[in-house]
Parts: C-alpha cells; structure tokens; sequence
C-alpha cells in the first residue's frame, strides 16, 4: 500500500510554454502532498507543501506565479510551471502524507524530469 | 530551523562488509521523527528506517539499523551484509512531531552517495 505515481515521467517543452506535472495516491487518501525539485547530485529542496481544498505554502525564494500548484481533491495535486525556461529544467518529485492512527508518513512519486529546451 | 547535516558526500564498502553512513542534526524540539531514505539510480525514494525521537531502542529493519544518540543529536545508518543493490545515495531526513498525521515537512541532509564495491 501506499503508492504514490506521478506523470509524466519526463517531459520536454520549448522555452515559453507551461507543463502540468499530476501527483496521484493511488491506495490512499492525502491531505497534504509536497512538491520537491532535486537537482543532479544535489538533495531535495522542498518548493511548496499543498493542502486539499485549500491554497498551497511555498518555502521562501520559491515564486508562487511561476509553480503554480492545484490540491482538489484527496487524491491528486497538480504542479503547473508557467513560462517555462532552461533553468527550470529539473526532477521534480512529490510525495503525499498518509494520515494515520499513531503517526503517518510521507510516501514519495518516481519523480518526473522536466527538460526545457 | 532545523538543519541536517550528512558529512560524508561518499562512501564505498566490499560486499558483505558493513558500513555506517553519518547524520547530525539541529533541533530545538523534543518531539520529532528521524529518517533514512535511500534513492537509486532509478530517483524514487524508498524508505529504508524511521526512528521517533521518544523511543530509546535504536530502530532496526532487516540488515538495517540506527544509532540514535539524542543527546548528541546523532542518527547514524549502519548497513550490514551490504549487497549490490544497496548502492545509492542514502538522504537522512527530519520531521517535526508536532502533527500526528504525517503532514509536516522533511528536511533532507545533502545525501552520501554509497558504492558497494564487489
């Protein structure tokens, strides 16, 4: 249990254009998921934390106009890069936290590579 | 804020060796969660071993264990019997236990990239 899929797997744009990312818990329900950019050989940064039904929380120096991110409904959360350009070539991950008796967890997507040309 | 810290940027062992992989970490909390996640060449994180900060007994999974030494905020990964499928870059990671619904965030450590060597 607890599968997290995320697609696409990888994408290329052309600089300019805008690319939805969809975050999916496939067995359970998330109130919360975390969207997560990782570059080569580096950790990952967490961009935003995204919460159903209401307005997602970006770490600072993360613009908010540029990643925008849509919670709507337990299951899905989407990552849109408007505008996109070179630098915003990434892995792009996200995870959903299971709500639990006890104490839940985070469980991660496969990651998606974002290639903008 | 809390930060994580990974001092070993890489790390190799023999196979069937044993090998323990560092993490340090900054915390004005008592309640909190610790972390190991492992992430192969495929890029998805798996999780390899949680540890809550009110338990004592250093939690272990299989050929995986942890030495928690609250005091000294040290979370280190010791890895036994290693096998090939064991390469790949090991993040420690910690979460505040303020929330008992897995919605808090994770702070990552920089990684160890590991390498099992045959």
């Amino acid at each position: 249990g607890a599968v997290v899929s995320q697609h696409p797997s990888w994408v290329i744009c052309k600089s300019g254009t805008s690319v939805k990312i969809e975050c999916r818990s496939l067995d359970f329900q998330a109130t919360t998921m975390f969207w997560y950019r990782q570059f080569p050989k580096q950790s990952l940064m967490l961009m935003a934390t995204s919460n159903e039904g209401s307005k997602a929380t970006y770490e600072q120096g993360v613009e908010k106009d540029k990643f925008l991110i849509n919670h709507a409904s337990l299951t899905l959360s989407t990552l849109t890069v408007t505008s996109a350009h070179p630098e915003d070539s990434s892995f792009y991950i996200c995870s959903a936290a299971r709500a639990a008796a006890g104490r839940g967890g985070q469980f991660f997507g496969p990651g998606t590579r974002l290639t903008v040309l | 804020a809390q930060t994580v810290t990974q001092s070993q940027p890489e790390m190799s062992v023999q196979e069937a060796e044993t090998v323990t992989l560092s993490c340090t970490y900054d915390t004005s909390e008592s309640d909190y969660y610790l972390f190991w996640y492992k992430q192969p060449p495929s890029r998805q994180m798996i999780l390899v071993i949680r540890q809550e900060a009110y338990k004592q007994q250093n939690a272990t999974e299989n050929r995986f264990s942890v030495n928690f030494q609250k005091a000294a905020k040290s979370f280190s990964l010791k890895i036994s019997d290693s096998q090939l499928g064991d390469a790949a870059m090991y993040f420690c990671a910690y979460r505040s236990g303020l929330s008992n619904f897995g919605n808090e965030k994770l702070t990552f450590g920089t990684g160890t990239r590991l390498t099992i060597i045959p």
